[in-house]
């Protein structure tokens, strides 16, 4: 079974940077699609970025798109999500999830926290 | 787009009875409509698929039913483990994929 784990997270000033990765510890992570999920404090679910198989195909919410940057590198089975010009309102617990395209999310990570603040 | 909606908000029900818990699409989305349990803490788990076909390992008293703008998920006999918040989600029609805002489901 797939299992995710996140890393990457912790307290950045608004307009900093931050890189999220998600390893994924068997090799069909390179046969999959892949996201990033969000939830901010108290909040539902706000899906954020997605990456095709091979990461030719890249997706954004319109919240982040210009400031965030997916990729995945699959020879080490690992998602990134590059965050830049960070603002108090992408503080959240950032997921990532196998699936997309036709297929729902159906693995998930435990959470990285982020949150940006002064 | 697809805005999805649930009701209600909050559902209050006894354990050993029944929830129903409702989803709608502000446009079709076929049946690729998707039910999540989150509990406190916890990362989301994928339910249901399809909008009826029960993810692995989930267990047979949740079942998932609708097409094209209305959903339901009925929990039969709801154990105490079962009440968390449920989100729905449609990936029909992407990018978004859109959540709906959840479904807080609590003992009575």
């Amino acid at each position: 079974e797939v299992q995710l784990l996140e890393s990457g997270g912790g307290l950045v000033q608004p307009g900093g940077s931050l890189r999220l990765s998600c390893e994924a510890s068997v090799v069909t992570f390179i046969k999959n699609a892949m996201n990033w999920v969000r939830q901010a404090p108290g909040r539902g679910l706000e899906w954020v970025s997605g990456i095709s198989v091979t990461g030719g195909a890249t997706y954004y919410a319109e919240s982040v798109k210009g400031r965030f940057t997916i990729f995945r590198d699959n020879s080490k089975n690992t998602l990134y999500l590059q965050m830049n010009s960070l603002r108090a309102e992408d503080t959240a617990v950032y997921y990532c999830a196998k699936g997309g395209y036709t297929s729902a999310f159906d693995i998930w990570g435990q959470g990285t926290m982020v949150t940006v603040s002064s | 787009e697809i805005v999805m909606t649930q009701s209600p908000a909050t559902l209050s029900v006894s354990p050993g009875e029944r929830a129903t818990l409702s989803c709608r699409a502000s446009q079709s989305v076929s049946s690729n409509l998707a039910w999540y349990q989150q509990k406190d803490g916890q990362a989301p788990r994928l339910l249901i698929y399809g909008a009826s076909t029960r993810a692995t390992g989930i267990p047979a008293r949740f079942s998932g039913s609708g097409s094209g703008t209305e959903f339901t998920l009925t929990i039969s006999s709801l154990q105490s483990e079962d009440f968390a918040v449920y989100y729905c989600q449609q990936y029909y029609n992407w990018p978004p994929y859109t959540f709906g805002q959840g479904t807080k489901l609590q003992i009575k």
